[in-house]
């Protein structure tokens, strides 16, 4: 068990850019998460998958974001037009699959910087 | 109202003693509470996490919860340098899959 990885761990873009994040879950989970944490403040729900099916998506996720776990293994998350304001902490998450409220184990993060 | 509120501190403790975090939440369908550990710069750590009115206890973390009050507590029994960190209080509410997480309580163990 490695545990949840993300990928890259910093980012650092221009405005106006798009980027791509990456997320590999604990092999045995098939419930992936997506949130954003700014500083001083909790992680704030954007998006979950169950396998491959993306089941949810928070008011929070605009146009501009989108998620994908094709193969229901790793998931990316893309941010397309990147705004000041999407600088925050990208984490996600994994959990297994008896039902809802499983504990979930969080990867190190991508933390995005817009210039 | 937040969902999940908790004092964002700072919560200062000696040494060898007791850390007690509280947490509130507004949905009375919350079913599952967690508590999360966070170092500045990096990612929330799972600490508790538990489903039934009552304690739990583990090593020197208890957790607390009470439904009727809508109230989750953590204590941290000899406390020690190594907790100074923010804790996050979650919520699950049943069927729903998202956690909603409190903007955390910052704790400070001085030696």
């Amino acid at each position: 068990d490695t545990g949840v990885s993300q990928d890259p761990r910093h980012k650092i873009t221009k405005r106006g850019q798009n980027v791509t994040f990456r997320c590999d879950p604990i092999s045995e989970h098939n419930r992936l998460y997506w949130y954003r944490q700014t500083l001083g403040q909790g992680p704030e729900f954007l998006t979950y998958f169950q396998n491959e099916a993306q089941l949810e998506k928070s008011r929070l996720l605009s146009d501009r974001f989108s998620a994908e776990r094709p193969k229901g293994s790793f998931s990316t998350l893309e941010i397309q037009r990147t705004e000041q304001g999407d600088s925050a902490m990208y984490l996600c998450a994994s959990s297994l699959d008896r039902q809802a409220g499983q504990p979930q184990h969080f990867g190190d993060g991508t933390r995005l910087s817009i210039l | 109202q937040k969902e999940v509120e908790q004092n964002s501190g700072p919560l200062s403790v000696p040494e060898g003693a007791i850390a007690s975090l509280n947490c509130t939440y507004s949905d009375r369908g919350s079913q599952s509470f967690f508590w999360y550990r966070q170092y500045s710069g990096k990612s929330p750590e799972l600490i508790m996490f538990i489903y039934s009115n009552g304690d739990k206890e583990d090593g020197r973390f208890t957790a607390q919860l009470n439904k009727a009050s809508q109230y989750v507590s953590l204590l941290i029994r000899d406390s020690q340098p190594s907790d100074s960190a923010t804790y996050l209080c979650a919520v699950n509410v049943y069927n729903n899959n998202d956690m909603r997480f409190g903007a955390g309580t910052r704790l400070t163990v001085k030696p």
